[in-house]
């Protein structure tokens, strides 16, 4: 069946390095893959999807590319931000109509000043 | 536009009893998903209701059932709890395109003693 496996965090960063959160997935054909973050206290809500194989999912400076030839959709921010501090979860919907949503384990991001 | 309302927020049982956990959707979304989520197996999901049909089931025992109504709420129930139902559980509704994002509630957090 599907399914996402993400890297383990916790992931501890100071403000303003590099981002990469390592997303891989298992499918039949060309599913959905989305990125979903979780502010504390607070639910769930999409940061960046893309549809096909080769699109790039970009949004508040985060961005992920579809790689069907490695099964990724790895996530990266350039500089990151104390507020960028949540848990962040890889997500994917099978390539047929109906399917479900499947998340990751999800990873937690802790950004220093 | 109101978002997803979970009721209630807070519940704490004792092993054996049953819960029901309640879920509103956005206005007009027929679509509404259940996940578990815990911090070792992260966010686990439970079933996904469309108009009132149940569309899609995950890998939970029989004890965890759900409904969905003709204006779209949601309840799920667990019966004969056991501590390991201990988690936070999450609803989320969307509209009813193929990659329609999910709109998630903030959960209830349920304690089983």
């Amino acid at each position: 069946g599907n399914s996402v496996t993400q890297m383990e965090g916790p992931v501890t960063l100071s403000e303003e390095a590099f981002l990469t959160i390592n997303c891989t997935y298992t499918a039949t054909g060309y599913p959905s893959l989305f990125w979903y973050v979780q502010y504390p206290g607070e639910g769930l809500q999409l940061l960046l999807k893309a549809t096909k194989a080769d699109d790039k999912g970009s949004n508040k400076g985060f961005e992920a590319t579809y790689r069907k030839e490695t099964t990724s959709f790895h996530l990266e921010k350039g500089s990151v931000q104390v507020s960028d501090s949540a848990v962040y979860f890889c997500a994917l919907r099978g390539a047929q109509a109906g399917t479900a949503l499947i998340f990751g384990k999800g990873t937690t991001l802790s950004v220093s000043s | 536009k109101a978002g997803v309302t979970q009721t209630p927020r807070y519940l704490i049982k004792t092993r054996g009893q049953q819960v029901t956990l309640s879920c509103s959707p956005i206005s007009g979304h027929r679509s509404v998903s259940w996940y578990q989520q815990t911090p070792g197996q992260g966010l686990q999901f439970l079933f996904e209701y469309f108009s009132e049909t149940q569309r899609n089931k995950g890998n939970f025992p029989g004890r965890f059932s759900g409904r969905q109504f003709s204006n779209s709420r949601s309840e799920m129930n667990v019966s004969t709890l056991e501590l390991g139902d201990s988690a936070l559980y999450l609803c989320a509704s969307s509209g009813t395109g193929k990659d329609e994002k999910l709109f998630f509630g903030s959960g209830t957090q349920l304690s089983v003693l």
